[in-house]
């Protein structure tokens, strides 16, 4: 039943070791995102794909990387996690056009850093 | 820069108490406006929208919001909030047209209904 699935839910990793996180999806959407939400926090967006295309926002790091194999699958590469980046991490998904903007999310992977 | 601010960090009302969570942005042109909601351990999801037309949004689970563009708000209301409605509730904008659903967030506000 699950649309959006992202794995793992909960995630340990050391101060530098390199992290994946996985997003998936069963609705087909052109649109993929990955936000970071922070404790009490707004979630803020990371990047975006539109199909292939590939869009950054201005301020993500470039300790974050992104690759989207195909339609359904979306990664989020963390290439030397800080404490800084101890977080939600929330993937969603959409239809492109008029509709953008109503995002269906994932239950989001949650990242410790120690 | 965009910003959305929720007035409430946390709500606590009793059942069958009505509910009034604010929300401002700061743009200045035409936007669509989101309430988006995540219940204990589940994802967020859309509670409701506003795109163009009439200012009054119903959404799921007896929620409306009504967009006062002069006051650059959209407040969420329901007349009697049940224990099930315990969750977080975000507001959301994005610029009407603008970024592939680059949503604006807002940090949230936390509602507990006791039974």
């Amino acid at each position: 039943d699950a649309m959006v699935i992202q794995n793992p839910r909960y995630q340990v990793t050391q101060f530098g070791k390199p992290v994946t996180l996985s997003c998936s999806q069963t609705l087909n959407h052109n649109v993929m995102y990955w936000y970071q939400q922070k404790s009490s926090q707004a979630p803020k967006l990371l990047f975006h794909y539109y199909d292939k295309d590939f869009n950054n926002e201005a301020d993500t790091p470039d300790n974050f990387q992104s690759r989207r194999p195909n339609t359904s699958f979306c990664f989020l590469d963390i290439r030397s996690p800080g404490l800084g980046d101890a977080a939600m991490y929330l993937c969603a998904t959409s239809l492109p056009g008029t509709l953008a903007g109503e995002l269906f999310f994932g239950e989001g992977s949650r990242l410790t850093v120690l | 820069a965009q910003s959305v601010s929720q007035h409430n960090h946390h709500v606590i009302l009793s059942e069958a108490a009505s509910l009034e969570l604010g929300c401002n942005y700061s743009y200045g042109g035409t936007v669509n406006l989101f309430w988006y909601v995540q219940y204990p351990g589940q994802h967020l999801q859309l509670l409701l929208k506003y795109f163009s037309g009439d200012p009054l949004v119903k959404g799921i689970k007896g929620f409306e919001a009504e967009f006062i563009k002069s006051k650059f708000s959209f407040n969420l209301r329901k007349p009697s909030v049940q224990w099930s409605d315990t969750a977080e509730y975000f507001c959301a904008v994005t610029p009407y047209g603008g970024s592939q659903g680059n949503l604006i967030f807002g940090k949230g506000t936390k509602l507990s209904v006791k039974p």
